[in-house]
């Protein structure tokens, strides 16, 4: 069964702190990796990794996609309050266009 | 904004109803994509429609179904409902069948 798992469940910081946010994942016929930020309701893309796109910064975030090992991180420099949310990892599979998330990393970033 | 619309935002029905849920992707998307968000199951995949055809399927009831119309506004009919169904909907849209999704601000239906 394809499976997409996130760690930790969540995590409290303080502003300022860095954080690394993991995804690992068991999927046949991987595609394409996915990070969405959730804070009141609907999920907002933040980045997309395929085997062509390893790496992806913007800003504070950065994420990197290790396909030897499975998995993806993201990482967080600085943090603000305003990240203060639901981080979800989602993982796309060739031949399907459906997406399987992870069930998400709370973080709670305190002032 | 991400530009994906979805009605109603908040529905209350009782059990044994039948409700439709309404989504129109952002301008030039063809892809639809239909997520059940509960707190225990997290994000789950229900149905894919690219153009008017249903391309993907995850684990959806039979009780739902879904459909995506030729102006690409897609609608998810869930029926004879029970108190598990309660959950959010979401609707994502994504410009080819592979693309990044982009979410609505979903729909929170709650079966009493």
């Amino acid at each position: 069964e394809d499976k997409v798992v996130q760690s930790p469940l969540s995590l409290v910081v303080h502003e300022g702190d860095t954080v690394t946010l993991n995804c690992s994942y068991e999927v046949t016929n991987f595609r394409s990796l996915l990070w969405y930020k959730q804070e009141k309701k609907a999920p907002t893309f933040l980045f997309m990794l395929t085997s062509s796109g390893i790496e992806k910064k913007s800003g504070r975030l950065s994420s990197i996609l290790d396909k030897k090992e499975l998995s993806s991180i993201l990482n967080i420099t600085a943090t603000q309050t305003g990240d203060s949310a639901i981080y979800l990892c989602a993982v796309g599979q060739g031949g399907s266009e459906k997406l399987v998330f992870g069930k998400g990393t709370k973080l709670t970033v305190n002032p | 904004d991400s530009g994906v619309t979805q009605t109603p935002k908040h529905l209350i029905t009782a059990t044994g109803q039948r409700v439709t849920l309404r989504c129109s992707p952002r301008s030039g998307d063809l892809s639809v994509y239909w997520y059940q968000q509960s707190l225990d199951q997290g994000l789950q995949f229900l149905i894919q429609y690219y153009n008017g055809e249903e391309r993907a399927k995850g684990n959806i009831l039979e009780r739902f179904s879904a459909q995506q119309f030729p102006d690409l506004h897609s609608e998810l009919n869930l029926s004879s409902l029970e108190l598990g169904d309660s959950a959010l909907y979401f609707c994502a849209s994504s410009a080819t069948l592979i693309g990044e999704q982009f979410f609505g601000p979903g729909t929170r239906l709650t079966v009493l």
